[in-house]
């Protein structure tokens, strides 16, 4: 079965880059996406990819695919502390299905 | 311009006592979810509704139920909560007819079980 795996933690200075990363199972996955949740929110989407692309850019966010190995990266460039959240690599298993993977808290030390 | 509206915010039940939480939406989505969310794990789908077809997962107790009785709302009743239940519930839209599948989540109901 599908199954999405991403580490728990990430801790980034603030200023730096945080790269997050998230490894899936289903090569057949059309899109792959990037929620993010903020304390005692609902999950809001930052970004998707297309499975036919390999990186894609938005402002300060960057996605890596790699479908190779099935591995998912996103990028943060100049984290601020508002980037503070649970971060979920998730990946499409049906037309109206997708699945999540366990998330990353990310935390800015100043 | 609240888009997936969830209420209550907070709900406290007995253990054993019905409880219902609702969801509505203004975006004319055919599609609404039900998610449960513990502490620390991905979001877990219950169920979710497909224009007027409710589709179960399979690991989903019998305890939880839903009803779609129109595009806009879309309610979770849990017949009988056990101290398991309590999570955080997440409501969520999405179109089929839009090209990225992307899901549009409520802000949840955090459900106590005492």
């Amino acid at each position: 079965g599908e199954d999405v795996e991403q580490s728990l933690f990430l801790s980034v200075r603030e200023g730096d880059s945080s790269v997050i990363n998230c490894t899936y199972t289903d090569s057949s996955s059309t899109y792959l996406y990037w929620y993010k949740q903020e304390p005692g929110a609902g999950l809001q989407l930052l970004t998707y990819i297309f499975s036919n692309m390999d990186m894609k850019q938005d402002q300060r966010l960057t996605v890596l695919l790699n479908k190779k190995d099935k591995h998912l990266s996103l990028r943060i460039a100049d984290t601020q502390t508002g980037d503070s959240a649970i971060y979920f690599c998730a990946e499409i298993a049906s037309a109206s299905k997708i699945i999540f993977g366990s998330g990353t808290r990310l935390s800015i030390r100043p | 311009d609240a888009m997936v509206i969830q209420n209550p915010r907070y709900q406290v039940t007995q253990f054993g006592k019905p409880v219902t939480l609702s969801c509505s939406q203004t975006l004319n989505h055919n599609v609404m979810y039900w998610y449960q969310q513990k502490s620390s794990q991905a979001p877990k789908l219950l169920f979710h509704y497909y224009d007027k077809d409710f589709n179960n997962e399979a690991d989903t107790p019998d305890n939880f139920q839903s009803r779609r009785p129109n595009t806009s709302f879309c309610f979770l009743d849990i017949r009988s909560p056990g101290l398991g239940d309590a999570a955080m519930y997440l409501c969520a839209t999405s179109s089929t007819s839009g090209s990225d599948n992307e899901q549009f989540f409520g802000p949840g109901t955090r459900l106590t079980v005492l």
